[in-house]
This record gives C-alpha cells, structure tokens and sequence, in this order.
C-alpha cells in the first residue's frame, strides 16, 4: 500500500466549475500537508499549507484536512483555464530529535486537471 | 526566472558519459534538496543537505554523487548512468531543514534528462 495515494485522471471540466482534488494517506505521523501546482514543464510550486484538520481558504482555493479520515482536499471555486495543471498533495510530519523533519515530504503522484473554456 | 534556478534545462547523455546538473538559489535559503520525478510515479526524494552538510540520502545509487559546495549552490554528478534513471530531476531548497513544522519547499524548473 502506497503512503499516499492520489488519483492521477485525468479531470476533465468545464470552465467554471468547482474541482475537488483529494489524497488519502495510510500514515497517521502525518501533520503538515501541502498542495503544489505543476505546470508543464515547470517545477511545483506551492499553493496551500496547513496542518491542522479543518478548512483553510484562499481566494478561490480550499484545503481541507480531516485527520480521523486521513483524507485531504483540495477545492477549486470558479475554475479558469489557467488552472490547467497536474497538482500534488504532499505531507510530512516530525522526525528526528526535537520534532524536526528534514524537507522529507511524501508526495500523491498528481491529478492531471485541464479547465477548458 | 524563478529564485530556484537550474541547468541545463535538457540533457541527453549516454550511458558511458559523465555530466553534471547544477542549481542555484537566490532566496538565502539554508537548506537545499535534490528530488526525482518519472512518468506516473511520485516525486522522490534522493539527498539533502542542510547548510552544505549531507543530512539526507535515500538510498540513492552511487552513479549520482551530489556536492553543495555552499547554501547557494547544489549539483548533481552523474556517470554510468541506466536508461530507467531518465527522468525530470528537481531542486528545491527551503529556509532550513529543519524545521519544527514542517517544510516549504521552492522549486526550480528541473533539468529533463534522458539516458540513451
């Protein structure tokens, strides 16, 4: 069993529409999770972070963490065709003396999105 | 261009050659990380290092030998390598490695590499 497990889609939508991306994770260490957007041929850059459960808003993007579930999302509000991209859940959680990680992350292998208009 | 720089963009080498893959980064950070990633697999993580001090191999093959000769600078020497180690190879560094809550990876653009 993966640690991580994401399903890669392809997801299809209209422009518009609201997208839930989601991760399940078998890890109960996990504490911080993140979500990273990767465009074609570009690196992944982060979008959301947060770590504890509950929903974190920002602008037209929510996380969402439930821990008792070991299941994260992300929600797309308004979807543009410049949302078009594979994005990655990520998560990682204290290890070492003093509660320290060490850039450790543990990726889903991404869910491929296009917006068309 | 981006604060987590890396070249070359494209690298085509055979299994005989010897190249390396280099990254910078402008954001003063400290801690600087080497990641790979294949076609339909998660990213993985191969080395970090923490103010230029190894922190971190994943059991990575010794035909990749990383140096970071200072917080700024990371490469990635590679000789005799296999085709199935064709990949996107990705750099990343944050403000530190560690961290009590967890890390905020920036990444570059990565170097596409192809082993023939």
């Amino acid at each position: 069993q993966k640690e991580v497990e994401q399903d890669p889609g392809p997801l299809s939508v209209p422009e518009g529409a609201i997208v839930s991306l989601n991760c399940t994770y078998s890890n109960s260490a996990f504490q911080y999770f993140m979500w990273y957007r990767q465009y074609s041929r570009k690196g992944p850059e982060l979008l959301m972070y947060t770590y504890s459960s509950g929903n974190k808003e920002d602008g037209r993007f929510t996380a969402q963490v439930d821990k008792s579930s070991k299941y994260i999302s992300l929600f797309i509000r308004d979807s543009q065709p410049s949302d078009s991209a594979t994005y990655l859940c990520a998560m990682n959680f204290r290890s070492g003396a003093g509660g320290t990680s060490y850039g450790k992350l543990t990726f889903g292998q991404g869910t491929i999105l296009t917006v068309h208009p | 261009e981006t604060g987590v720089t890396q070249t070359p963009r494209h690298l085509v080498m055979g299994m005989t050659n010897k190249k390396s893959l280099k990254c910078e980064q402008h954001l003063g950070h400290n801690a600087m990380y080497w990641y790979k990633q294949s076609a339909k697999k998660p990213l993985e993580l191969m080395f970090v290092y923490n103010f230029k001090e190894q922190t971190e191999n994943n059991s990575v093959p010794s035909r990749f030998s990383p140096e970071c000769p200072n917080s700024s600078h990371l490469f990635l020497h590679l000789h005799t390598l296999q085709p199935e180690d064709s990949a996107l190879y990705l750099c990343a560094s944050s403000r530190r490695a560690r961290q009590a809550r967890g890390e905020k990876l920036f990444f570059g653009s990565g170097t596409q590499l192809s082993v023939l």
